[in-house]
């Protein structure tokens, strides 16, 4: 299986970058496509997509947010930070079965 | 706008079983790939089942394949999840998720929360 390996919390202040990264234990990039897709969870809520293929932006998402990355390594961009963006983030990859997420970055506001 | 409601959720004794279903709304539901994925209480998201759209083929991880089994009704636009044998550690909320392209999960339903314990 893919292992995602995403650091547990970040703290940063209110208007500000935050850069959340996300490490796969193998590629999950084809010769065409970055598989990797990130998901913003708030409290109580369920997970809303924000970021699939490594960097296009899902419908309806402010364009703060931004991905890159390719083979292992893969970065969720949010600038600037918001108090709206308080949340869960997971980054989740399709490369191959069984889908895998990571265990999530929880934003924290300095 | 697409919809995803999840029902059938609720307190199960282990070893019993449990049938969720997801009505979709919004969107060409024969078109899509649907999936469902668990949140266990505090914890991370996991991958539970997949389904083409046609229903012909499905997929899940190996823990829970032989004992869940995912299904659909394009007719009447709704997915399911037929959990048995179940244990403690699929106490989880359950949410029904759209495929979109490349094994992304771009809609959610709201989850149906399930309680495995005697």
């Amino acid at each position: 299986d893919i292992v995602l390996t995403q650091s547990p919390a970040l703290a940063v202040s209110l208007g500000q970058r935050a850069t959340i990264s996300c490490r796969a234990s193998q590629s999950v990039s084809t010769s065409s496509y970055n598989l990797m897709h990130w998901y913003q969870q708030k409290p109580g809520e369920q997970p809303k997509l924000l970021i699939y293929d490594a960097s296009n932006l899902a419908s309806g998402i402010p364009v703060r947010f931004s991905g890159s990355g390719s083979g292992t390594d893969f970065t969720l961009t949010i600038n600037p930070v918001q108090a709206d963006d308080i949340a869960t983030y997971y980054c989740q990859q399709s490369r191959e079965l069984p889908l895998t997420f990571g265990s999530g970055t929880k934003l924290e506001i300095k | 706008e697409v919809q995803l409601v999840e029902t059938g959720g609720g307190l199960v004794q282990p070893g019993r079983s449990l049938k969720l279903s997801c009505v979709a709304s919004g969107f060409t539901f024969n078109n899509y790939w649907m999936s469902w994925t668990r949140q266990a209480p505090g914890k991370g998201l996991e991958w539970v089942a997949s389904i083409t759209n046609s229903g012909g083929s499905t997929y899940y991880p190996d823990s829970v394949k032989g004992r869940f089994t995912i299904s659909r009704d394009n007719a009447q636009n709704t997915l399911y999840l037929q959990m048995n044998s179940l244990r403690s550690e699929d106490t989880a909320t359950y949410y029904c998720t759209r495929g979109g392209t490349h094994g992304v999960m771009d809609a959610w339903g709201q989850g149906a929360s399930v309680t495995v314990s005697s």
